[in-house]
């Protein structure tokens, strides 16, 4: 596709469901990121993938946060019991590959529109 | 560990020129990025830097400084659309590259 997309764009849970946010990285993308922005704030790393392998997952808030990428492309971010501390933005970002397959140079992150999580 | 501070808020006027600081500790520095974020939309990337010096992109310039930890984001001649958030991050080469951003600095230009 032309950019990243992330569905759902907008979603509601009761607190203690499970919820699972899907990210599609822009095609020929290595590298795809999870963040989650609460209201006003910063963003907050989660999770890295490079290809299907996640290097880096020292972001996950909790063990009820985990994160699967397929076949180097779609990744789902799942948030299992969810409470209500969890309810924020979830961004999806994808960089495209540099020498050897690794991190490019500047590793321009391009960043889906998002999906709002409201835990009720 | 990493750490990032830039100011949350910041206020100048149409046509004026803004300065946004950003200073940073990191053990493994690979790459200072500054995104710009309007409100309820995603950042989008305004400039990298990874060795010393200004970059130059048109009203936006960004500079670093390793060795005091240290960059800036300048806009000059201020629009009213260039309010936003405007968002440090530096990317370290341990654990992975992985990418740390700062809070962000909300900018507020005013006619």
């Amino acid at each position: 596709g032309a950019g990243v997309s992330q569905s759902p764009s907008n979603k509601v849970t009761e607190k203690g469901k499970d919820v699972e946010l899907r990210c599609d990285p822009i095609s020929g993308h290595t590298a795809l990121y999870w963040y989650r922005q609460s209201l006003g704030q910063g963003l907050e790393f989660l999770i890295y993938f490079q290809g299907n392998s996640a290097p880096d997952k020292s972001g996950l808030p909790s063990d009820r946060f985990s994160a699967e990428r397929t076949g180097g492309s779609v990744s789902t971010l799942t948030i299992q019991r969810t409470q209500q501390e969890d309810s924020a933005v979830y961004l999806c970002a994808s960089s495209s590959p540099g020498l050897a397959g690794g991190p490019s140079v500047t590793d321009t992150q391009y960043f889906g529109p998002g999906t709002r999580l409201t835990v009720l | 560990g990493q750490n990032i501070d830039q100011p949350t808020e910041m206020t100048a006027t149409e046509g004026a020129i803004v300065q946004i600081n950003c200073t940073y500790q990191t053990s493994g520095f690979n790459g200072l990025f500054w995104y710009q974020q309007h409100a309820g939309e995603a950042p989008t990337f305004l400039s990298y830097n990874v060795l010393d010096g200004l970059e130059e992109k048109g009203r936006f310039s960004s500079f670093l400084s390793r060795s005091k930890g240290y960059s800036y984001l300048l806009l000059k001649e201020l629009q009213m659309k260039d309010s936003a958030s405007y968002l440090c991050a530096v990317r370290d080469r341990t654990g992975g590259f992985k990418t740390i951003f700062g809070a962000g600095t909300r900018l507020f230009v005013k006619a």
